[in-house]
């Protein structure tokens, strides 16, 4: 079973510049969850969308968005990007909303946004 | 709001002696946690869960944990330490409700010498 998978695994751009990170969920789970890991900062949860819906969202500016499609893949979009902004940023994916409680989250290996 | 405390940044420990990992939470409701491990340049990975039951939580590797809710605490323990346990160890909870979050805590950095 193929896991969650990320692209670009590296991305370097410019303050200003617009980033579009994607994200494919393991087949079956149509949650998927966007976090952005800063140093040291720990996790922060920024976007959570299933079933094509976003559920919840974290303490980010308005720059931070992103969607889901209907094969329940997302992108996260970060506009007029700061150098702060230079984390990794990791997806993850669960079932549904509706029974994701207490099913673990399953992670991809993230991609490393660097700003400069 | 839920919060995950792990005191420590950083647990030494020398192969083949057990190795604790602490962690702390505030929920209002009955919680569930999770452990996972993070590996240089790679996601996180699952290692075990408690979401009612039995408060000694088997899961992957040999690790284990132990829920306690009168000290609201959710330790990770290894019998026997390897090398290759060196990690960053991330300690989460959530309420149990559909859209609740997972909060994480800052992660501990565990270091296993030889």
């Amino acid at each position: 079973e193929a896991g969650v998978t990320q692209s670009p695994t590296h991305l370097i751009k410019t303050r200003g510049q617009q980033a579009t990170l994607r994200c494919s969920p393991i087949s079956g789970h149509t949650s998927v969850y966007w976090y952005q890991q800063a140093l040291g900062l720990g996790l922060q949860f920024l976007l959570w969308y299933d079933e094509g819906e976003e559920r919840n969202r974290g303490n980010f500016p308005p720059r931070f968005s992103g969607r889901q499609f209907p094969n329940y893949s997302s992108e996260l979009n970060v506009n007029a990007l700061e150098l702060e902004d230079s984390a990794l940023y990791l997806c993850a994916s669960s079932w549904r909303a509706g029974t994701t409680s207490n099913q673990p989250q399953h992670f991809g290996d993230g991609t490393r946004l660097s700003i400069l | 709001a839920q919060s995950v405390a792990q005191p420590e940044d950083q647990v030494n420990v020398a192969e083949g002696n057990p190795l604790t990992v602490k962690c702390t939470y505030s929920v209002s409701g009955n919680p569930y946690l999770f452990w996972y491990v993070q590996y240089p340049n790679r996601g996180l990975q699952f290692l075990l869960k408690y979401i009612t039951g039995d408060n000694l939580v088997k899961g992957s590797y040999g690790f284990e944990a132990e829920f306690n809710k009168s000290q609201t605490s959710f330790h990770l323990k290894k019998p026997s330490a390897l090398v290759s346990d060196s990690a960053l160890y991330f300690c989460a909870v959530r309420v149990g409700s559909g859209y609740s979050t997972l909060t994480f805590g800052k992660g501990t950095m565990l270091l296993v010498s030889p």
